[in-house]
């Protein structure tokens, strides 16, 4: 297994349009972290997942976020209605469980023009 | 709200010397620390976990943390250029079912040749 894998790299979306990213974990780990991070700022929680299970949210996060895992495995991030607020890096982790090393991938830098 | 804070620096090093990166934290159910190493444009690089009070090494890292002070440090000996980046520190396993991990604003470290 090779890490956390995400997708798009790079996505420039023009405001208003829909998004959604992709991030597969490293495949023992049941725990997944969606982060955002702007310049100059530490990533920020947006929400996480155990196994299937969307444990936590960030209240700060707009309505027009939603994250899914499906089965498990990989998960997705759509961002709808895109704001120029929204461009920033989306960050994906995993972990194996609870308390324990989480893992980021190479990240999505949004551009929202 | 739980906060983990860092000196945002710029922390300038000679090469050879010791970097000392600090980082407080203002909840005490804070379990699991940890030191992510982030280069310019790139995605955070775990590379410290201390989980008990006292020093933890891995090769020229140390990783130092009290729990009653409510304080982590990362201790980098011989200091190379390389390692020049802004270092992260983030705390997680707050109570219940809460695994999220809240990070501080990172501190830039420049080792000058």
């Amino acid at each position: 297994d090779t890490g956390v894998s995400q997708d798009p790299r790079h996505k420039i979306t023009k405001r208003g349009q829909n998004v959604t990213f992709r991030c597969d974990p490293i495949s023992e780990h049941n725990r997944l972290y969606w982060y955002r991070q702007t310049l100059g700022q530490g990533p920020e929680f947006l929400t996480y997942f155990q196994n299937e299970a969307q444990l936590e949210k960030s209240r700060l996060l707009s309505d027009r976020f939603s994250a899914e895992r499906p089965k498990g495995s990989f998960s997705t991030l759509e961002i709808q209605r895109t704001e120029q607020g929204d461009s920033a890096m989306y960050l994906c982790a995993s972990s194996f469980q609870k308390n324990t090393e989480a893992f980021f991938g190479q990240g999505t830098r949004l551009t929202v023009v | 709200q739980k906060e983990v804070e860092q000196n945002s620096g710029p922390l300038s090093v000679p090469e050879g010397a010791i970097a000392s990166l600090n980082c407080t934290y203002s909840d005490r159910g804070s379990q699991s620390f940890f030191w992510y190493r982030q280069y310019s444009g790139k995605s955070p690089e775990l590379i410290m976990s201390i989980y008990s009070n006292g020093d933890k090494e891995d090769g020229r890292f140390t990783a130092q943390l009290n729990k009653a002070s409510q304080y982590v440090s990362l201790l980098i000996r011989d200091s190379q250029p390389s390692d020049s980046a802004t270092y992260l520190c983030a705390g997680g396993g707050y109570g219940g079912s809460q695994g999220n991990l809240i990070f501080g604003k990172g501190t830039k470290l420049s080792v000058k040749p």
